[in-house]
This record gives C-alpha cells, structure tokens and sequence, in this order.
C-alpha cells in the first residue's frame, strides 16, 4: 500500500495553542497537500506544497516538507474551537506528472478544547 | 453553486441489492476520483477518470463498476451489495496535480 501514515492519531490542545501535525509518504511526489474533514462532511483543501518547495504559509497554517526524509508536517497556529476537524495529508503518488492520484493519510483527529 | 456534488446523501440498502450513486462537478476539471472512507476514517481511492478514460482501478472487486458518459460526471455502480461496502464514498475533481474538490459524501449502509 502506499497510503502514508500521519501523528499523531489524535490531538487534544486548548484554544491558543499550536498544533503540529505529522505525515510520512512512502513514494516520489510532485506535491504533497492538506485537507480538513469537519466530522459527516467532504474533506476541504487547505494547502499545496510543490516538491521543490520546502515550506509554505497560509494564514495560521504553515506547511513544511522534506522530501529526504519523505515528510511534512502541518502547524495551526492560534488555535481555535471551530479547528476541531481531522486533518489528512495526500500525496499524488509520483507518476511523473502523466497522471492524477490522491493518495491519502491516516489522518489526525485534532480536538481544540474551549 | 455547488462545485461536486453526489447524490444520495445517505443510502440505506439491503444485501443483494445493485444500487448507483451520481456525481458530477462543474468546475471544468479534467480527473474524476471516487474514494471510499471506511469506519476508521481511512480514504481510500478506488477509481480515477482523466477526460472519461479510466485512469487508476485500485483492487475494487468487480462489483464495482464506474461509468463517466462525460468528464463532468462519474457514477458509481454497485452489484450484488455486501455488508462490508458500508461505507461513505466520496467523488472528488481535480485539475492535473492540483487540489481536489470533493462532494459531501454518500453514507451507505448495507443491512
């Protein structure tokens, strides 16, 4: 399988904390993304990182990847409630670009207590 | 508007049964994917279409048959139901190596 794994499972911080969120791949990428899943809804794309690129921002979300140790990891600064969510990182599997696949991680299931 | 969007939303079936789910985006995008996310929250991808072409069939028994008529819609057809394809399935679209899109998901329970 090529589905890569992500740390931890779960997460449990209070409002105002930052939360680091792991995720090993096993194949070559052209980009690696992350996507949150509100609990009963499709998942939502969060942000893109090229294979080229070693880390990214978006608002409170800071991306980082290094494709060395085949990994990435997500931070949410400031957390808040409505943070509360799975996170999944995804992988396209490294086909060279000839084609598309979204391979997904396990997930982390992150808890942001009020 | 609603950028992909799969229909039912839940889907209560009995065993045997042949049931399809729908899907269809209208962002323009080239690749279609039908993921199934078990009881665990694992996604995984069963189908992949580029431009209506079958792209990438991940070990889904053969019950499982997509059909794309254009590249703005990919319907899942199931035969024969079993217990264990209870699940939630999700079709998504994405431009080439660019993010997913992804419907809000048909819950089916197979009883």
């Amino acid at each position: 399988s090529q589905q890569g794994e992500e740390d931890p499972q779960a997460l449990s911080i209070q409002e105002g904390e930052n939360a680091t969120m792991n995720c090993s791949y096993k194949t070559s990428i052209n980009n690696l993304q992350w996507y949150r899943q509100n609990s009963g809804r499709g998942l939502v794309h969060l942000i893109l990182i090229r294979s080229n690129e070693r880390e990214k921002h978006s608002g409170r979300l800071r991306v980082t990847l290094d494709t060395s140790k085949k990994s990435s990891s997500l931070l949410i600064t400031a957390s808040r409630a409505a943070d509360t969510a799975s996170y999944f990182c995804a992988t396209d599997g490294g086909y060279g670009g000839a084609t598309n696949k979204l391979i997904f991680g396990t997930g982390t299931l992150l808890a942001v207590q009020p | 508007d609603t950028a992909v969007s799969q229909t039912p939303k839940y889907l209560v079936t009995q065993m045997g049964n042949d049931k399809s789910i729908k899907c269809e985006q209208n962002l323009g995008h080239d690749t279609m994917y039908w993921y199934k996310q078990d009881s665990k929250k694992f996604l995984k991808i069963m189908f992949s279409y580029n431009n209506k072409e079958l792209i990438i069939n991940e070990t889904v028994p053969n019950r499982f048959s997509p059909k794309s008529p254009d590249k703005a819609h990919l319907n899942l057809h199931i035969n024969s139901l079993e217990l264990g394809d209870s699940a939630v399935y999700f079709c998504a679209s994405s431009p080439r190596q660019g993010k997913a899109f992804f419907g809000q998901g048909t819950r089916l329970t197979v009883v």
